[in-house]
């Protein structure tokens, strides 16, 4: 229980192209989806929060305009790199919260993207 | 403000030794969550345990234990017999559920190779 599904796998994009990636909670409602971006061995980094129906929080440092994120409804969120650039090059994880038994977060299998 | 931090950024062991990973933390909340996570070169993030602030106990699981000590702020993960499968980046994270977001907050990650 509480799979998150997170498409693609991976992408490569030109400079200046947008780029969407969707993150679905397959078994239970996700009210509240976290995005994160990670580079080569390095640490997952929160770019934002996203609660189902409201504004995205982001993290210091991260571009609203560059980075869209939309929690339209409690089984879906989308992250659009917008104007990719090379340095947005990396791979990007989803997560959701879940109560039910227990307390946790459930991960997506991430989205490697390549910008050229 | 939360934070986690992992001291070692990579241990190389020969397999069947004993290795822990360092786990140190920081919060104002008394009530948390600890987690650690295995991130295998596929990128996936695999869940390993999790621990609440209010559960002392330390837990073995198989070759895997884990040391809470909340009087150090510590969370050390101590791999018995190492092998070579066990190689992998672990990451130390920690959440505070009473907080608006609830979000999840990762240390640096440690890169542990086990050779045979």
């Amino acid at each position: 229980g509480a799979v998150v599904s997170q498409h693609p796998s991976w992408v490569i994009c030109k400079s200046g192209t947008s780029v969407k990636i969707e993150c679905r909670s397959l078994d239970f409602q996700a009210t509240t989806m976290f995005w994160y971006r990670q580079f080569p061995k390095q640490s997952l980094m929160l770019m934002a929060t996203s609660n189902e129906g409201s504004k995205a929080t982001y993290e210091q440092g991260v571009e609203k305009d560059k980075f869209l994120i939309n929690h339209a409804s409690l089984t879906l969120s989308t992250l659009t790199v917008t104007s990719a650039h090379p340095e947005d090059s990396s791979f990007y994880i989803c997560s959701a919260r879940y109560y039910r038994m227990d307390y946790g977060y459930t991960f997506g299998s991430g989205t490697r993207l390549t910008v050229v | 403000a939360q934070k986690v931090t992992q001291a070692q950024t990579e241990i190389s062991v020969v397999e069947k030794e004993d290795v822990t990973l360092d786990c140190v933390y920081e919060t104002r909340d008394t009530t948390y969550y600890l987690f650690w996570y295995k991130q295998p070169p596929s990128g996936e993030l695999v869940f390993l345990i999790r621990r609440n602030s209010f559960d002392e106990q330390n837990e073995i699981s198989g070759r895997y234990s884990w040391n809470f000590q909340k009087s150090t702020s510590s969370f050390n993960f101590t791999i018995t017999a190492s092998q070579v499968v066990d190689s992998a980046v672990y990451f130390c994270a920690l959440s505070e559920p009473s907080s608006n977001t609830g979000k999840l907050i990762f240390g640096q990650g440690t890169t542990l190779q086990v050779k045979p």
